[in-house]
């Protein structure tokens, strides 16, 4: 089983649509939690982090259930420019080390016009 | 602008040649990030370092894969020798990181190997 799992998707969404993404970690002892945004042929972008009260920034939320080990990622409004592979990252506790940044396989995400 | 450099961008190599990739994180940053991105397997981790030192490399292939940081400015990744298996696209990413603190990852273009 991988350490953090995601639904591949891909998600096909209208523009103005919400959408929603979810991911699970099986590290419970994991410390935090961040959303990447991955465009086609280029390297992953921080998104946002995820807190454990949740945490919204303009049309994008983020939510954290530690007791579930799930993280979800909402899009309101979708644009055409949010098109992208959405990637899940939990930073992994390795032997006492942490900063061990371990990535979804990603969610894949089309607006369409 | 800070940003992680990676060389090269592109490499198309035989089987059974040594290939280097190397990058060169951003200013200050003490904490380095090579990853492989395959279609199936999506990023997988290989190995990372704090302030030089390899922190963890269990996701390395042993046997033909080797990563080093000669210097705070310069991590190198080897693969001797190379198989087809191996191809896919390499990043590096740096970031400031502490014991129980976050860490972005600011990500390199990337490497794109091909093994033929």
């Amino acid at each position: 089983r991988k350490e953090v799992e995601q639904d591949p998707g891909p998600f096909n969404v209208p523009e103005g649509a919400t959408v929603a993404f979810n991911c699970t970690y099986s590290n419970s002892a994991s410390q935090s939690f961040f959303w990447y945004r991955q465009d086609c042929r280029k390297e992953p972008k921080l998104l946002m982090s995820v807190y454990s009260s949740g945490n919204e920034d303009g049309r994008f939320t983020a939510q954290l259930n530690r007791a579930s080990q799930y993280i979800s990622l909402l899009i309101r409004d979708s644009k055409l420019s949010d098109s992208a592979t959405y990637l899940c990252v939990v930073n992994s506790l390795s032997g006492g080390a942490t900063n061990k940044l371990i990535f979804g396989t990603g969610t894949l995400l089309a607006v369409q016009p | 602008d800070a940003r992680v450099t990676q060389t090269p961008r592109h490499k198309v190599t035989e089987m059974g040649q040594e290939v280097t990739m190397r990058c060169q994180p951003i200013l200050g940053h003490n904490t380095v990030f090579w990853y492989r991105q395959t279609m199936m397997q999506g990023l997988e981790l290989l190995a990372y370092f704090r302030n030089r030192a390899p922190l963890d490399d269990s996701g390395m292939p042993k046997d033909r894969f080797s990563a080093e940081m000669p210097d705070a400015t310069l991590a190198t990744l080897k693969i001797q020798p190379s198989e087809p298996r191996d191809s896919a696209v390499y990043f590096c990413a740096s970031g400031l990181g502490g014991w129980g603190s976050d860490t972005e990852a600011f990500f390199g273009q990337g490497t794109r190997l091909t093994v033929v």
